[in-house]
């Protein structure tokens, strides 16, 4: 079955603990890209990558690092989680940039940073 | 920077009418045009999306309507059924190359029986 597979679920962790959320896809596409979910705001982009080893500043990529060292994995890295990263997180990859396609998303992260 | 605006923010109908949410959009280089659905709960997923080169794509119940000079699009549901109560998201790119996503704050519809 195609899909997007995020870990863990859920978590919840204190200020300054390191963390990463993984995220895999297979799907072999090569577009893979990071969210996160607040109310009021809708969806916001974190981070992407147009493939392995190249990934670029979405809208909010203060706080976060990202990797893309094999084209299936694009783990989601807080270094030093502070409360204002709590949120609801979601990976998507879609076939290829500039082809126009759709977005398939993972289930979701959600992150209490206490 | 783009900036999307979705209106209305919140829409209740009655089942079986319809129901029209409108995004605009302030970068002219988009010529991509999706809608997403989100349930409670639940991942976004896709329900329609549209190409520059088209002025109108329909899918069952549900149509999109672009009007690029005015730099808006529509999402259209007919009929509509209470399992379309959710959150609706339109998601232009922010360049030709949609790489660059810019999500609007959304729209919760709400069927009512």
């Amino acid at each position: 079955e195609a899909q997007v597979t995020q870990n863990p679920r859920y978590l919840i962790t204190v200020t300054g603990k390191k963390l990463t959320v993984t995220c895999s896809q297979n799907m072999n596409h090569e577009y893979m890209s990071w969210y996160r979910q607040d109310p009021g705001l809708g969806l916001r982009q974190i981070y992407y990558s147009m493939n392995v080893e190249v990934t670029d500043k979405g809208d909010v990529p203060e706080g976060y690092k990202v990797s893309r060292k094999e084209k299936r994995n694009f783990p989601l890295i807080l270094e030093s989680p502070s409360p204002n990263q709590t949120s609801l997180y979601f990976c998507a990859s879609s076939r290829a940039p500039g082809a126009h396609q759709p977005q398939h998303f993972g289930d979701g992260t959600r992150l209490s940073i206490l | 920077g783009e900036n999307v605006e979705q209106h209305p923010s919140t829409l209740s109908v009655q089942e079986g009418d319809s129901a029209v949410i409108k995004c605009t959009y302030s970068d002219s280089a988009s010529n991509y045009f999706p809608w997403y659905k989100q349930e409670l709960g639940k991942r976004p997923q896709l329900i329609i999306d549209i190409r520059s080169n088209v002025g109108e794509k329909k899918d069952q119940r549900i149509a999109v309507t672009l009007n690029k000079t005015a730099k808006h699009f529509s999402l259209h549901i007919t009929e509509t059924q209470p399992e379309d109560s959710a959150v609706y998201f339109c998601a232009p790119p922010l360049d030709n190359y949609g790489q660059n996503f810019v999500f609007g704050p959304g729209t919760r519809l709400s069927v009512l029986p």
